[in-house]
């Protein structure tokens, strides 16, 4: 079974705090990982596509590394803002015979003000 | 807004019954994704057209079925519907047709309830 687990499951944070989360998947048959940041009520957004081992990928005050041999990827909010309350999502590709893509269950983050 | 459609916005049926979700995608977008997001299983992909074609599947039941038109829009056909069943399916839409590294644009979503 290929699980996809992210840590913590929730988390609520100041205004202007850094936060991080993480992101673990299998390490063989990697392909690429998805982030995607959800907000309530709306649709899922993408963030970053990653593909290569030590990718760095950033997005405004969000950025994302990648470690495909230990099978995890971090994704950091610095300064954190009330808008940036949502669900962050990642997802995994395999890379074999069977096609799998697969998501993790979210980190649900709270930013207070 | 992503520019990806989705109608109808709430759907609500009997066990047994069919339905038909309906999905656009954005101007220039070939690829079109369907996911479905219930309680229990968290977000899955479904599956995947490029262009008309069949692309890439993922844990889409017998009992469901989708395409993709000349026009590039999609459907996804759900039949012999069960409480189960009941869930939010969301379309997404990319430029290209890999999966793997596309970005995808996701629309609004359709609620499913199955009574």
């Amino acid at each position: 079974i290929l699980n996809v687990e992210q840590s913590p499951q929730s988390l609520h944070v100041q205004e202007g705090d850094s936060t991080n989360f993480t992101c673990s998947f299998p390490s063989s048959n990697f392909y690429a990982l998805h982030w995607y940041r959800w907000e309530t009520a709306k649709s899922p957004e993408a963030l970053f596509v990653m593909t290569l081992n030590g990718d760095e990928k950033k997005k405004g005050r969000i950025s994302a590394t990648l470690n495909t041999k230990e099978g995890y990827s971090y994704l950091y909010i610095k300064g954190s803002q009330p808008e940036d309350s949502a669900t962050y999502l990642c997802a995994f590709f395999r890379a074999s015979g069977t096609y799998k893509y697969i998501f993790g269950t979210g980190t649900r983050l709270k930013v207070l003000a | 807004d992503s520019g990806v459609t989705q109608t109808p916005k709430h759907l609500i049926t009997a066990t047994g019954q069919r339905v038909t979700l309906r999905c656009s995608p954005r101007s220039g977008d070939l690829s079109v994704y369907w996911y479905q997001q219930s309680l229990d299983q968290g977000l899955q992909f479904l599956i995947q057209y490029y262009n008309g074609e069949e692309r890439a599947k993922g844990n889409i039941l017998e009992r469901f079925s989708a395409q993709q038109f000349p026009d590039l829009h999609s459907e996804l056909n759900l039949s012999s519907l069960e409480l189960g069943d009941s869930a939010l399916y969301f379309c997404a839409s990319s430029v290209a047709g890999e999966i793997e590294t596309d970005t995808q644009y996701f629309g609004p979503g359709t609620r499913l309830t199955v009574l």
